[in-house]
């Protein structure tokens, strides 16, 4: 069965720190994998995907993900927080045959403390 | 270039009433998507639809939801007879082309709030 997990339903980090928001996947074969952000009384913002080349990927407001096929993972970075990036960010995955919809995880709460 | 639209932004109804949810897909893009979201929880898919198609229907509730997408006109999410479970928020997803690689585009969504 399909599957995407947010480990962590809440982060915290300092203003100014770096961060990670995790994300791991459960699929048969290969995903297309993306992260979105949530703001209060928002729709979702896209913010990056991987669908194949480099497992680095950059995206907007200075984040980034890195995929690991290995692990199953799609963990999103950015090396310093802003107090703005407070948010709910949320991991999703499609398919490359079949349905076209997304599969979301449960979505983690960042906070960035001033 | 307007983003997907959404109307109306909240909407209240009594139990056993009928709630409508219109969704205007972005300039250009003739694939529609509707999810759910519960409080606290991540987006359910619901239905994948392409004028005056629906492709995918599987995540829809076997009664009381429809769907469609006319050839003239927004989407149309329609809820029969609410009950107080359908309480959600409702987002309209929209991308130009039938690939499961291009990202999709969410309006801001509809609050169903049913007492």
């Amino acid at each position: 069965a399909q599957s995407v997990a947010q480990p962590e339903d809440q982060v915290n980090v300092a203003e100014g720190n770096p961060l990670t928001v995790k994300c791991t996947y459960s699929v048969s074969g290969n995903p297309y994998l993306f992260w979105y952000v949530q703001y209060p009384n928002r729709g979702l913002q896209f913010l990056l995907k991987y669908i194949t080349g480099d497992n680095l990927v950059k995206g907007s407001y200075g984040f980034e993900a890195e995929f690991n096929k290995s692990q199953t993972s799609f963990h999103l970075k950015k090396p310093s927080a802003l107090v703005s990036d407070s948010a709910l960010y949320f991991c999703a995955v499609s398919f490359q045959t079949g349905a076209n919809n997304l599969f979301f995880g449960t979505g983690t709460r960042l906070t960035v403390i001033p | 270039n307007a983003g997907v639209m959404q109307n109306p932004r909240h909407l209240v109804r009594r139990r056993g009433q009928e709630a409508r949810l219109r969704c205007s897909p972005m300039k250009g893009h003739s694939h529609v998507y509707w999810y759910r979201q519960l409080p606290e929880e991540g987006l359910k898919f619901m239905v994948y639809l392409q004028k005056e198609n629906i492709i995918d229907e599987s995540g829809m509730p076997k009664e009381r939801f429809s769907a469609e997408f006319p050839k003239e006109g927004p989407s149309i999410l329609r809820i029969q007879q609410v009950v107080r479970g359908d309480s959600a928020a409702y987002f309209c997803a929209s991308s130009p082309v039938d690939r499961g690689s291009f990202e999709q585009y969410f309006g801001p969504g509809t609050r169903l709030t049913v007492t």
